[in-house]
């Protein structure tokens, strides 16, 4: 079974810095996907990004952009430049290969201040 | 194209009731996934199912719960007897295809409250 973990219940930072979110998994298996989840208090699960575990480099979008290290199973978020609208929950989550239902951590609630 | 659409957003029951969750795929989608998400907690993967199949109920309650996905029409996620722990926000999500080279797009949800 696949396991994803969260060890950061909670986190802030403020308007304009960086800050990284942290995420490992437990897998068996060789292929897999990684993704990133934001969930405002809207609660709309909305995908920030993705990553496949067969690709050496580090996905990026715009101010978002992981560090995977596959042999560690550590796939961490990093936000630059945060915005007041980051403020949210992330969730760090792990599909298998041709199978689509995708396991989740914990949470980590994230306080953009101003 | 609209996207992954469930109803209804905030459903109220009373212990013992029948709730019924919809969830209509995004057009073209055939596989759907329900999960549930307990307040302050991650989403729980409950069933994958694709039309008029059940293809993982791993993380299906034994009892009291039911899903299925018909040829025509939405995927019904139905909850029998309702108990308060069953309060939650039930979420929804469908691919095309089952995992492969894509991921799954998720609706808004739904609150049910038991009451």
């Amino acid at each position: 079974a696949q396991t994803v973990t969260q060890s950061q219940p909670e986190m802030s930072v403020q308007e304009a810095e960086t800050v990284t979110l942290s995420c490992t998994y437990d897998t068996s298996e060789n292929n897999y996907y990684l993704f990133w989840y934001k969930q405002p208090p809207s609660r709309q699960m909305i995908l920030v990004i993705r990553q496949e575990a067969y690709k050496q480099q580090n996905a990026t979008e715009n101010r978002f952009s992981v560090n995977f290290q596959k042999a560690a199973k550590s796939f961490s978020l990093k936000i630059s430049d945060s915005q007041l609208g980051d403020t949210a929950m992330y969730f760090c989550a792990f599909m298998k290969q041709l199978k689509g239902d995708m396991r989740f951590g914990a949470g980590t609630r994230l306080t953009v201040k101003p | 194209n609209a996207g992954v659409m469930q109803n209804p957003r905030h459903l109220v029951r009373r212990r013992g009731q029948e709730a019924r969750l919809r969830c209509s795929p995004m057009k073209g989608h055939s596989h759907v996934y329900w999960y549930r998400q307990l307040p302050e907690e991650g989403l729980k993967f409950m069933v994958y199912l694709q039309k008029e199949n059940i293809i993982d109920e791993s993380g299906m309650p034994k009892e009291r719960f039911s899903a299925e996905f018909p040829k025509e029409g939405p995927s019904i996620l139905r909850i029998q007897q309702v108990v308060r722990g069953d309060s939650a926000a039930y979420f929804c999500a469908s691919s095309p295809m089952g995992g492969l080279y894509t991921e799954a797009f998720f609706g808004q949800g739904t609150r049910l409250t038991v009451v």
